[in-house]
Order: C-alpha cells, then sequence, then structure tokens
C-alpha cells in the first residue's frame, strides 16, 4: 500500500462547481499536512497547510480526519484558473521526509 | 528574494558522464531537499539536509551524491548518469523540517 494515495482523477467540472479531493496515509504517526498545486510542466506551489481544526483559504478548506487517515481538499466556486493537479504531502512525526501523493487532475470547464 | 533558484533548467547527458545540478535559496532556510519527478509516480525524495554539514538518504539516493557546505546551497551530483535518471529534478527549501516548503522552478534531465 501506497504511503499516501490520490485519486488521479481527472476531475472534470464547470465553472462555480464545487469539488472535493481526499488523500489517505498509511502512517498514523504522520504530523504535518499539505496541499500543493502544480501546473503543467512546474514547479510545486503551495496552496495550504493542514491543521487538526481545518482551516479556510478564501474558495479553499482543508480539513484532516486522524480516525480515518485521510486529508481533504474542497474547493468553491471554482474558476477556470483552478485547473491543475493537486498533491498532498505528508510528513510523519520524526522524520525529516516529506512523502508525496501522485496528485489529483482538475479540469475547470467554462 | 529570488527564493530558491536551480541551474540549468534543461540538460541533456550521454550515459556514463557526470554532473553538478545547481540549488541556491535566499530565505536563509535550514532544511533543503532534493526531489525528482516521472509521470505516475509523484515526487520522490533524493536527499535532503536540515542543516549545514547534515543530509541523509530519502527514498532513492542511488547514484546521487549531495552537500551541504553553507546554508544557501545544496547541489546535487549526478556521478554516472543513466537513462533511468531521465527525469524533472526539484529544489526544495523550507525554514524548518516541519514546515511548508518552496520549490525552484526544476532542471529537466534527459540521459541518452
Amino acid at each position: 500500500r501506497k504511503e499516501v494515495e490520490q485519486d488521479p482523477g481527472p476531475f472534470n467540472v464547470p465553472e462555480g462547481a464545487t469539488v472535493a479531493f481526499n488523500c489517505t496515509y498509511s502512517n498514523s504517526a504522520s504530523q504535518s499536512f499539505f496541499w500543493y498545486r502544480q501546473d503543467c510542466r512546474k514547479e510545486p506551489k503551495l496552496l495550504m497547510s493542514v491543521y487538526s481544526s481545518g482551516n479556510e483559504d478564501g474558495r479553499f478548506t482543508a480539513q484532516l480526519n486522524r480516525a480515518s487517515q485521510y486529508i481533504s481538499l474542497l474547493i468553491r466556486d471554482s474558476k477556470l484558473s483552478d485547473s491543475a493537479t493537486y498533491l498532498c504531502v505528508v510528513r510523519a512525526s520524526g522524520t525529516y521526509k516529506y512523502i508525496f501523493g501522485t496528485g489529483t487532475r482538475l479540469k475547470v470547464l467554462a | 528574494n529570488a527564493g530558491v533558484t536551480q541551474t540549468p533548467k534543461f540538460q541533456v547527458l550521454k550515459t556514463g558522464q557526470s554532473m553538478t545540478l545547481q540549488c541556491a535559496q535566499d530565505m536563509n532556510h535550514e532544511y533543503m531537499s532534493w526531489y525528482r519527478q516521472d509521470p505516475g509516480m509523484g515526487l520522490r525524495l533524493i536527499h535532503y539536509s536540515v542543516g549545514a554539514g547534515i543530509t541523509d538518504q530519502g527514498e532513492v539516493p542511488n547514484g546521487y551524491n549531495v552537500s551541504r557546505s553553507t546554508t544557501e546551497d545544496f547541489p546535487l551530483r549526478l556521478l554516472s548518469a543513466a537513462p533511468s535518471q531521465t527525469s524533472v529534478y526539484f529544489c526544495a527549501s523550507s525554514r524548518d523540517t516541519g514546515g511548508e516548503q518552496y520549490f525552484g522552478p526544476g532542471t529537466r534531465l534527459t540521459v541518452t
């Protein structure tokens, strides 16, 4: 089983839609969680960290469910510019290693 | 701030050649790391450093060396290039070992 798993998609959604992605992780000692976005042939860019209580940044909401070992990303009112690959990143407690999921591809359609 | 810079942007090597990918950051970050990204496999950690003079292996270290003589620089050396090392290489840094990472623009390497 992969340490961090994501549905590769693509998720094709119309502009204005709400879309949610999940990311599951296998190490219960995982401590730090992040969402990154990556545009085609570009470097990953930090979208948001994920905190235990959940957090929101504009149209984006991230949640952590430690009991079921997954994090989620909700995007409201999708824009064409949200089309990208969304990467989930996890770091286990006691390690210096960040583990990346393979990403979920989102296409927002006009 | 330039952030994280990487050179070169593109490189073609022949099998057996060696080269160094450069990475520098001007944010005084302690943690730096190198990843490779291959289709369908996500980013995989090659080596990382938690500070000047301290490096350690990641998930896929074979065929690569690193050193960290200063806080700013973290070069990645390919000792004897192989076609399996054809990939996109990203360098990243973070203020500390648990925080958000910031990535350089990447180096696209082809080994023929």
